[in-house]
């Protein structure tokens, strides 16, 4: 039973430029989160998508944004980049939204650098 | 303001020595308090829910409990592979989970 697959695992780019990152989550998930966790921090929500649409979003800006194909996987896209967008980008998977107690299944996550 | 508060920092044992991790919340409305396990590199495994004060999870050499304004993440007689950063978190209305900055746990043989 494969799990939370992220692409790629690394990436590096350049200020000002824009990245997109791509999650699969666990079979028979539906619903897709995506945190940002920066060395040494705890995961900071960023969104989540459910139903293709968008149903919450944590304090970011609008240069990140994302979406969800009616596969259930799920793409997150950060334009302009800043050297603070320097981060793991991690994907989680769960089923039924809106069940707090449901466990997040994480992905490895993209170790994204911004030079 | 929820919040989510680990400590200590950080936390080096020998192997055998058994000790916990705490986690202090703040957060409106408590619907659970979930601990996971991160290795460097990997994202965070799943290791526990509690919902309730009072409630105890054991996996392994691992227990979890919880009282109306914190939980304590105990080990008992650690190992080396046990070694990682054990993060706590909190879910905040529905599904946004809020994440205390963790544990980095080091055992030494």
């Amino acid at each position: 039973d494969a799990g939370v697959t992220q692409s790629p695992t690394h990436l590096i780019k350049t200020r000002g430029q824009q990245v997109t990152l791509r999650c699969s989550p666990k079979s028979g998930h539906d619903t897709v989160s995506w945190y940002q966790q920066a060395l040494g921090q705890g995961p900071q929500f960023i969104f989540q998508y459910y139903e293709e649409e968008e149903r919450q979003r944590g304090n970011f800006p609008d240069r990140f944004s994302g979406h969800q194909f009616p596969n259930y996987s799920s793409e997150l896209n950060v334009n302009a980049l800043l050297l603070g967008d320097s981060a793991l980008y991690l994907c989680a998977s769960s089923r039924i939204p809106g069940q707090a107690q449901t466990p997040l299944h994480f992905g490895n996550g993209t170790r994204l650098t911004v030079t | 303001e929820d919040q989510v508060t680990q400590s200590p920092e950080a936390l080096r044992l020998q192997e055998g020595e058994s000790s916990s991790l705490n986690c202090s919340y703040t957060v409106s409305g408590l619907r659970g308090l979930f601990w996971y396990r991160q290795d460097p590199g990997k994202g965070p495994e799943f290791l526990f829910t509690l919902y309730s004060a009072g409630e105890e999870k054991e996996k392994e050499r691992l227990k979890a409990t919880l009282t109306k304004k914190e939980s304590f993440l105990h080990i008992t007689a650690p190992k080396p592979e046990d070694s990682a950063t054990y993060l706590c978190a909190s879910p905040h209305n529905t599904d946004k989970l809020i994440f205390g900055t963790g544990t980095r746990l080091q055992v030494f043989p």
